[in-house]
């Protein structure tokens, strides 16, 4: 069983457009996280959820809002997509400041 | 920015040999962590070491840190072609669940 699974694993599109990006985790978690890593391979954090409360909000464009329906899943939603949202997406999930499981990215090109 | 420096940014070495990477962080800690990612995919653990800890072993691995420089030195020992990968620090802030990664070094260990 995968521990921590997001989908799609790669997602081409148009600028303008909105799109979602789903994260599920099985490993009984509270926290979890959106991670963006750019072509220099830097990795920033996003969001982050810990029992279905948002505790940290980088200062990234309002166009991204993560949604947590339950504590096993984080998904991203991009509103108004632009070229410079093309980046490789990692969710990943971690208990109580201890080590984080990723999913295996999902690799987002707008073209 | 809050991210960690790592150097070098890029390491390449002969098998047999030690690899030995450097993570520098800017804030006070809970603990850090270091993560590999190969080429493509998701980050994966590797070792946490706690504030109150200065240096930890698992298996080839030793990590080392020092809070009063707020660094942390990773060393792989008699590495192997699988070792090729980016490696990450990672530092949870204190009193957080927020977790920072570096800029990562690149290793290379050609056969």
């Amino acid at each position: 069983d995968t521990a921590v699974s997001q989908t799609p694993k790669y997602l081409v599109t148009q600028m303008g457009n909105d799109k979602s990006i789903k994260c599920e985790q099985n490993l009984g978690h509270d926290t979890m996280y959106w991670y963006k890593q750019d072509s220099k391979k830097f990795l920033k954090i996003m969001f982050s959820y810990n029992n279905k409360e948002l505790i940290i909000n980088e200062t990234v464009p309002n166009r991204f809002s993560p949604k947590s329906p339950d504590k096993a899943h984080l998904n991203l939603h991009i509103n108004s997509l632009e070229l410079g949202d093309s980046a490789v997406y990692f969710c990943a999930s971690s208990q109580s400041e201890t080590e984080a499981f990723f999913g295996q990215g999902t690799r987002l090109t707008v073209v | 920015s809050q991210q960690g420096e790592e150097d070098p940014q890029a390491l390449s070495i002969q098998e047999g040999e030690n690899a030995t990477m450097n993570c520098s962080y800017k804030t006070s800690i809970n603990n850090l962590q270091w993560y590999r990612q190969n080429s493509g995919r998701g980050l994966v653990h590797l070792i946490l070491i706690r504030s109150n800890e200065r240096e930890k072993h698992s298996g080839r691995l030793r990590v080392t840190l020092d809070t009063s420089k707020k660094s942390s030195s990773l060393l792989i020992t008699a590495s192997r072609a699988a070792d090729t990968a980016s490696y990450f620090c990672a530092t949870v802030r204190l009193n957080t669940d927020k977790l920072i990664f570096g800029t990562g070094t690149r290793l290379q260990v050609f056969p």
